[in-house]
């Protein structure tokens, strides 16, 4: 079974700075791991995913996550905020004929 | 358009009447999913298809939950004496397999049902 961990309901950066939202996972198999963001009044989109090539993945609009077997987490970063950035983020995780979606994190860019 | 649509985008309804969804698929996807959503949660999975068949039901769906795909295409997703519980955002995905077992899922707009 798999299962994701959002650290962090809810994240606020000022315009410009880093943008760090943190997945930790669990699966009983390898997983592929992805991010999704959904904003405001819209459906879900992929924003990267992680399918057991390199373990640094780079997605749409600068964003990117690492993928640490160690630490079991898959956290997603960018270098600079911009004010559009700002939306629900879902990290999820698949595996074994199963999906399972974290709880979110919602992220704030304060100009 | 070539992706996921789900219809309607919108439902109110009275407690305790039945509703109707529907979700068309991006066409070369075998796999169908619906998810539920509420404010300020992840998305929770309800069942999937494939092709026809239904292959997995969240044990959380109540009996007044159906959902088809009598054709392996599009599915509807039935709700029974709706309660005001039910009042949520409901997702349709479609998927493609990018690896043996695994998959990435494209999600339509959803349909946002209001229970009065």
């Amino acid at each position: 079974a798999q299962s994701v961990t959002q650290l962090g309901s809810h994240v606020s950066v000022s315009e410009g700075a880093l943008v760090l939202l943190r997945c930790n996972y669990s699966s009983s198999v390898p997983p592929y791991l992805f991010w999704y963001v959904q904003y405001p009044n819209q459906g879900l989109q992929l924003l990267l995913k992680y399918t057991s090539a390199a373990t640094l993945v780079k997605g749409i609009n600068g964003f990117e996550a690492e993928f640490k077997k160690s630490e079991t987490s898959f956290h997603l970063t960018k270098p600079s905020a911009h004010m559009s950035d700002a939306a629900e983020y879902f990290c999820a995780v698949s595996g074994d004929n199963d999906m399972r979606f974290g709880a979110g994190t919602r992220l704030t860019v304060k100009p | 358009d070539t992706g996921v649509s789900q219809n309607p985008r919108h439902k109110i309804t009275k407690r305790g009447q039945n509703v109707t969804f529907r979700c068309d698929p991006i066409s070369e996807h075998n796999r169908l999913y619906w998810y539920r959503q509420t404010l300020g949660q992840g998305p929770e999975f309800l069942t999937y298809f494939q092709n026809e068949a239904q292959l997995e039901k969240s044990r959380l769906l109540s009996d007044r939950f159906s959902a088809e795909r009598p054709k392996g295409s599009f599915s509807t997703l039935e709700i029974q004496r709706t309660e005001q519980g039910d009042s949520a955002m409901y997702l349709c995905a479609s998927s493609l397999e990018i690896g043996a077992g695994v998959e990435t899922q494209y999600f339509g707009p959803g349909t946002r049902l209001l229970v009065l």
